[in-house]
């Protein structure tokens, strides 16, 4: 069935460090893909989006390319800020009548300063 | 895209009680969702709430525990019933809809919920 793989964390990086997180997919059919963040305390923020093979998303220097046949979105910034602390989420929507999101289990990101 | 309220955004329940959770949207939408997020976890679907129908349930919750209530187009309800401290849990509604060619999720602020 559909599912979505994604790095464990935590992940603690130095301010201005580069950051990869991994997200790898299950879908039948073509999945538009996103990736949530969660500040502490608040609840889901679409970050990006991508919706077809080779999209690349992008929000708040933050970017994701879809790549079918790895079947995986990573989530990367070439710089992160403590600001960016909080927890990611990749998901995974499989399209046609089933409206449900797929989500992985989520990464916590602390960012020191 | 729309913007939802929920509330209460936190509450602390004795356990055996019931707590309904409501969710406005400031637009006329289709689908929504409901799920909750236990601590340190992601999210699970608890339903799928159409407007007129009854909600759809996942595997492994059930209404008589989560009734939910879906009386228009911009509003909803969840109820935890008979609480314990397992439900103990963030529970977030959620909208979709078509935004331009893809279909995307609009998430409420959630619910904070601890049953003592």
């Amino acid at each position: 069935g559909d599912s979505v793989t994604q790095m464990e964390g935590p992940v603690t990086l130095s301010e201005e460090a580069f950051l990869t997180i991994n997200c790898t997919y299950t879908a039948t059919g073509y999945p538009s893909l996103f990736w949530y963040v969660q500040y502490p305390g608040e609840g889901l923020q679409l970050l990006l989006k991508a919706t077809k093979a080779d999209d690349k998303g992008s929000n708040k220097g933050f970017e994701a390319t879809y790549r079918k046949e790895t079947t995986s979105f990573h989530l990367e910034k070439g710089s992160v800020q403590v600001s960016d602390s909080a927890v990611y989420f990749c998901a995974h929507h499989s399209g046609g009548s089933n409206y449900k999101l797929t989500f992985g289990k989520g990464t916590l990101l602390t960012v020191n300063p | 895209s729309a913007v939802i309220s929920q509330k209460p955004s936190r509450d602390i329940c004795q356990r055996g009680t019931s707590l309904t959770i409501q969710c406005q949207v400031d637009s006329q939408v289709t689908m929504m969702f409901w799920y909750r997020q236990q601590p340190g976890q992601s999210l699970t679907l608890i339903a799928t709430a159409n407007q007129g129908s009854e909600a759809t349930y996942e595997s492994g919750f059930v209404i008589d525990k989560f009734p939910i209530s879906r009386p228009n187009l911009t509003f909803s309800t969840l109820t935890v019933s008979n609480m314990s401290p397992e439900d103990s849990s963030i529970y977030l509604c959620s909208v979709g809809g078509w935004q331009g060619h893809y279909y995307g999720y609009t998430f409420g602020s959630g619910t904070r919920l601890t049953v003592v």
